[in-house]
Order: structure tokens, then C-alpha cells, then sequence
């Protein structure tokens, strides 16, 4: 079985600029979560998707980032534009039952760096 | 608000000694993870520790909670090169959020 899978897996962009990054979960997998980890700093919940569902985005910085997950399954993460300080590491993950709090399952992240 | 810490950050140790990772966190909490990553690689998930004295060992990795104190350690035992990585803790609280700490950067050295 597939794990979760984030592309691109590095991302080096202008200030500025407009990046989209993208996460593939578990097949069958309903939750979908982005987390972010900044300047060896700890790892940042940023927001949960059920199925196609927003249910929590508190941890998302401002409206320069927007996430879909249109049809329940695929998750990106567009910054737009980006600013130096979205530098770091952003990491998707997921999970099959929420309510059963089952393990969620981190992709290899995604590493932009904003000059 | 949750709050996590871990220390060490960062570790240095000899092929074939012992050695403590710790993580504390500030509310109660009742499901607490520990992940392992290799450099470029996802978080590999090793233990999750359920409930209050729970002990879960894997090779010569073991992890322990203490709700009460609200501290969980990762203990590892005569290490090896590739135990190398770093190490974190994620705390559940009752969301589905989990709040990690810092993390622990692993190195044995032969």
C-alpha cells in the first residue's frame, strides 16, 4: 500500500511568487490533515480535511495560503505570494477514522524555500 | 493551550551507549506518539502510548508514558549508527490535532 506522498519535493521561490503543493493520501483515507514545520522549529498544525471538507483550519498563518482537496481525495496548498517567512518544511498527513483517533500518517514534506 | 516540550534538541552519542530522549507536555492527555525521520523521508511512526504506565519496546527503542506527570520518554539502548534521525513526540488531546515538540536530532556515532 501506498503512503502519503507530497510533490513537488523541494520548491525554491521568489518572494512574491505563487507556489502549489501538492499531497496525495492514503487511499481511502477521508481525513487529511497539512502541518508546518518552520526554521527547525516544532511541526505546526495548519489545518484537517474530511473528505472535501474543511473542519478545522485555525492553524492556517493568513489568507496568502489557500488549501482545496476538491473530491475528497488529492490536498494542495497554494501560498500566494509568498513571503520569506513561509520558508520551511510543510508536511501532509492522514488518517482513516477520526473518531477512533487512528494514527495519522505523514508524507516526506514538501521543503520550500522563499528568497 | 498545549504545549510541548522535548529535549534534547540535539544528541550526540557512542555506538553501544544508553541514552534518554524526554518529552513533556502541559495538559492532560491521554494518547502521545513518537515518530522517527530520516533525512528527506516521511515521519515513520513507532509507538503510540495509549494510556497511563503504558511501556511499548521495538528493537532497542523503548517508549514509556506517565499521564500523571504528563512525561513520556524514549530510552534507547545501546545504540547503533542507524538509529540516527530525528526523533519527535506528538500529543493528542482530544482533537485531531497533534501538537509535536521539537524534536530530537539523533546521532550515534561509531
Amino acid at each position: 500500500e501506498a503512503g502519503v506522498t507530497q510533490f513537488p519535493s523541494h520548491s525554491v521561490i521568489e518572494k512574491g511568487q505563487t507556489v502549489t503543493l501538492r499531497c496525495d493520501p492514503i487511499s481511502g483515507h477521508d481525513n487529511l490533515y497539512w502541518y508546518r514545520r518552520v526554521m527547525g522549529k516544532e511541526i505546526k498544525f495548519l489545518l484537517h480535511f474530511v473528505k472535501e471538507s474543511k473542519q478545522d483550519e485555525s492553524g492556517m498563518p493568513n489568507n496568502r495560503f489557500l488549501a482545496e482537496r476538491t473530491g475528497g481525495t488529492y490536498s494542495t496548498l497554494k501560498v500566494q505570494p509568498a513571503e520569506l517567512e513561509d520558508s520551511g518544511v510543510y508536511f501532509c498527513a492522514s488518517s482513516s477514522d477520526r473518531e477512533a483517533r487512528e494514527t495519522q500518517y505523514f508524507g516526506p514534506g514538501t521543503r520550500l524555500l522563499v528568497l | 493551550e498545549l504545549k510541548v516540550e522535548q529535549n534534547p534538541l540535539f544528541l550526540s552519542m557512542q555506538e553501544g551507549k544508553n541514552y534518554t530522549i524526554y518529552c513533556n507536555y502541559s495538559t492532560t492527555s491521554d494518547r502521545l506518539y513518537w515518530y522517527r525521520q530520516d533525512p528527506g523521508k516521511s515521519l515513520e511512526s513507532l509507538f503510540v502510548l495509549l494510556s497511563n504506565g503504558a511501556v511499548k519496546q521495538e528493537g532497542r527503542l523503548m517508549a514509556s508514558l506517565d499521564t500523571k506527570a504528563r512525561l513520556s520518554t524514549l530510552h534507547i539502548t545501546a545504540a547503533v549508527h542507524d538509529l540516527s534521525a530525528t526523533y519527535f513526540c506528538a500529543v493528542d488531546a482530544g482533537t485531531y490535532k497533534y501538537i509535536f515538540g521539537t524534536g530530537t536530532r539523533l546521532k550515534v556515532l561509531a
